[in-house]
């Protein structure tokens, strides 16, 4: 099984700041990973796969990057619709979420 | 646009058998492009895949839930489903189903989710 950590868990930040999540696979998984946030008491919604292809009308203030094991989300500048919980998620062998990050304001 | 709406029992006893239905509409379940996934989260815990199914019936699951979890496809209603067979209180959760498209894995349609509670 692969097994996906990130990291940092929670962070606190503040409109304006550049947020950035890790995510780390417990083997290679070439770039098959994909970014994921869910507002609270919501579905989660795709924003980046393949590690860097944005998906389809989300901002470019999201961005991903990374292969292999070691994998970085990033939103250059964070916005109040931004306050979420964000996943990662391989797919090199079956599918794996990491444990989330959750993003709140300073 | 593509919708996705899950529907089912939201009390199930322990034990007992779990059964969810998504129903699909704005596109058809028979696309070669896509499979058809469940991924579950507990409440206030991260998400967890359970298995997904491609139109043509060929299921695949989660080894540490494969056991117990049966996914299956209605192509003539547009539809597919979920059991979980023996359930406890561990498998109270937010169900939600969702397209998968095939060569990239990514889960980029969801349902609203529906809670499932297992209690007596």
């Amino acid at each position: 099984d692969i097994q996906m950590t990130q990291s940092p868990s929670s962070l606190s930040a503040s409109v304006g700041d550049r947020v950035t999540i890790t995510c780390q696979a417990s083997q290679g998984i070439a770039n098959y990973l994909n970014w994921y946030q869910q507002k609270p008491g919501k579905a989660p919604r795709l924003l980046i796969y393949d590690a860097s292809n944005l998906e389809t009308g989300v901002p470019s203030r999201f961005s991903g990057s990374g292969s292999g094991t070691d994998f970085t989300f990033t939103i250059s500048s964070l916005q109040p619709e931004d306050i979420a919980t964000y996943y990662c998620q391989q797919y090199d062998s079956l599918f794996t979420f990491g444990p989330g990050t959750k993003v709140d304001f300073k | 646009q593509l919708q996705l709406q899950e529907s089912g029992p939201g009390l199930v006893k322990p034990s007992e058998t779990l059964s969810l239905t998504c129903t699909v509409s704005g596109g058809s379940i028979s696309s070669t492009s896509y499979s058809w996934g469940w991924i579950r989260q507990p409440p206030g815990k991260g998400l967890e895949w359970i298995g997904s199914i491609f139109y043509s019936g060929s299921p695949y699951y989660n080894p540490s839930l494969k056991s117990r979890v049966t996914i299956s496809v209605d192509t003539s209603k547009n539809q597919f489903s979920l059991r979980v067979g023996s359930v406890t209180a561990a498998d109270t959760a937010v169900y939600y189903c969702a397209r998968q498209d095939i060569v990239g894995g990514r889960f980029d349609y969801w349902g609203q989710g529906t809670l499932v509670t297992v209690s007596s």
